[in-house]
């Protein structure tokens, strides 16, 4: 069965770097997104992608984040400098058509900034 | 604005017993999705069941039921007979009917079910 698919699982990096998370989302989706969730709180919608642009973002994305789909294949989330308040796990969703099907989501990248 | 609150925050019960998931929401769209995810201790979102706002008929799969009240803005989720493995995050969630599926989603109910 087809499946979102987000890499890495896990990653660890110093307050101020750049981190990018990656997504490779279901083949013949065209709908993509990053969601994220703080521990022990509820998922958040950060931003939608739809034919190589944002279409919709939140407040909690502000400039330090932004997200590309390089190659066709990857969607990929970056954020430019970490703060600590960015530990979070961050989930790719990705969804088949325009019409309300559901959105898969992948399994996540736990970021956590020390 | 869009609101989906699950006020239980955590719910405990013994294995075999029936449980109760409740969900409120509040939206100003005419038509919308409502959905509800489990989030294993592994963390991954599972999709459960999306539901519309033009069908308020009672879902039944297996051992899990959905009941959707329009009139009352609830989309409460039961599970009969609860097993150790339903031991989960429950989300619940809202779109609009917009095209794109941005989700608004609960606070979560944790689970947990004790054999």
């Amino acid at each position: 069965e087809p499946e979102v698919t987000q890499t890495p699982s896990h990653q660890v990096t110093q307050m101020g770097q750049e981190v990018i998370l990656r997504c490779v989302p279901i083949s013949n989706h065209l709908y993509f997104y990053w969601y994220r969730q703080i521990l022990g709180q509820k998922v958040e919608f950060l931003v939608s992608f739809y034919n190589n642009e944002i279409s919709e973002k939140s407040e909690i994305f502000d400039d330090q984040f932004s997200v590309e789909r390089p190659d066709g294949s990857n969607f990929t989330l970056k954020i430019r400098s970490t703060k600590l308040e960015d530990s979070a796990m961050y989930f790719c969703a990705s969804q088949r058509d325009r019409g309300i099907t559901e959105a898969f989501f992948g399994q996540g990248t736990r970021l956590t900034v020390v | 604005a869009q609101k989906v609150t699950q006020a239980q925050t955590e719910i405990s019960v013994v294995e075999k017993e029936d449980v109760t998931l409740d969900c409120v929401y509040e939206t100003r769209d005419t038509t919308y999705y409502l959905f509800w995810y489990k989030q294993p201790p592994s963390g991954e979102l599972v999709f459960l069941i999306r539901r519309n706002s033009f069908d308020e008929q009672n879902e039944i799969s297996g051992r899990y039921s959905w009941n959707f009240q329009k009139s009352t803005s609830s989309f409460n989720f039961t599970i009969t007979a609860s097993q150790v493995v339903d031991s989960a995050v429950y989300f619940c969630a809202l779109a609009p009917n917009s095209g794109y599926s941005t989700l608004t989603f609960g606070k979560g109910t944790m689970l947990l079910v004790s054999p």
